[in-house]
């Protein structure tokens, strides 16, 4: 389809595995981001790409949230040594430009639940 | 730092009701943009409007109206004659220029359930 792309769309994982949770942008977009969103709030901004540069990493929680876009398109978010807080859904958007005007589209997420 | 505020929680109305989503912000910057977003129960977010802080002009699209009124810093967003599709969460998002790029900053949500 010519959306955001996010797989899997379900993951659960036992406390202290590695996860890598993957967002195909539209065809195009310059722009990707990385929310987190839990339960019955809002989406938190974890990280940003423009092509393949993290520009922004402000959000991730710890050092265990890595990111990555290598050839400035398909984009994996990876947390290691998963532990209980770390569930939630992460959303995957991007837009066309970098400007702060350009409206995001989103991903339906992926829902990751640590047990 | 930024911040967006919604106080309402959850709201429910029965179909052919109007019903207005409240959405309050704050930010130090003078150029910004303020978003609505639709989250059915499938989990997409969906883009609804674009606002940038130099338009104060009310917008209206079919059944929704969104009224930005900068001296109260509010962007309130109203459904008439709701229907029970309108049913979802429903967030208002606000990105800054100084930024230089579009990461938004979201409030909470209103779940806005609407019944036959």
């Amino acid at each position: 389809g010519a959306g955001v792309s996010q797989s899997p769309r379900y993951k659960v994982a036992k406390r202290g595995q590695d996860v890598a949770l993957r967002c195909d942008p539209i065809s195009g977009h310059v722009s990707l981001f990385w929310y987190q969103q839990a339960l019955g709030q809002g989406p938190e901004f974890l990280t940003y790409f423009q092509n393949e540069a993290q520009l922004d990493k402000s959000g991730l929680p710890s050092d265990r949230f890595f990111a990555e876009r290598p050839e400035g398109s398909v984009s994996t978010l990876k947390i290691q040594r998963t532990q209980q807080e770390d569930s939630a859904v992460y959303l995957c958007a991007s837009s066309q430009d970098r400007g702060p005007s350009q409206p995001q589209h989103f991903g339906d997420g992926t829902r990751l639940s640590i047990l | 730092a930024q911040k967006v505020t919604q106080a309402q929680t959850e709201i429910s109305v029965v179909e052919k009701e109007d019903v207005t989503l409240d959405c309050v912000y704050e930010t130090r910057d003078t150029t910004y943009y303020l978003f609505w977003y639709k989250q059915p129960p499938s989990g997409e977010l969906v883009f609804l409007i674009r606002r940038n802080s130099f338009d104060e002009q009310n917008e209206i699209s079919g059944r929704y109206s969104w009224n930005f009124q900068k001296s109260t810093s509010s962007f309130n967003f109203t459904i008439t004659a709701s229907q029970v599709v309108d049913s979802a969460v429903y967030f208002c998002a606000l990105s800054e220029a100084e930024s230089g790029h579009s990461t938004l900053t979201f409030g909470k949500g209103t779940m806005l359930l609407v019944s036959p």
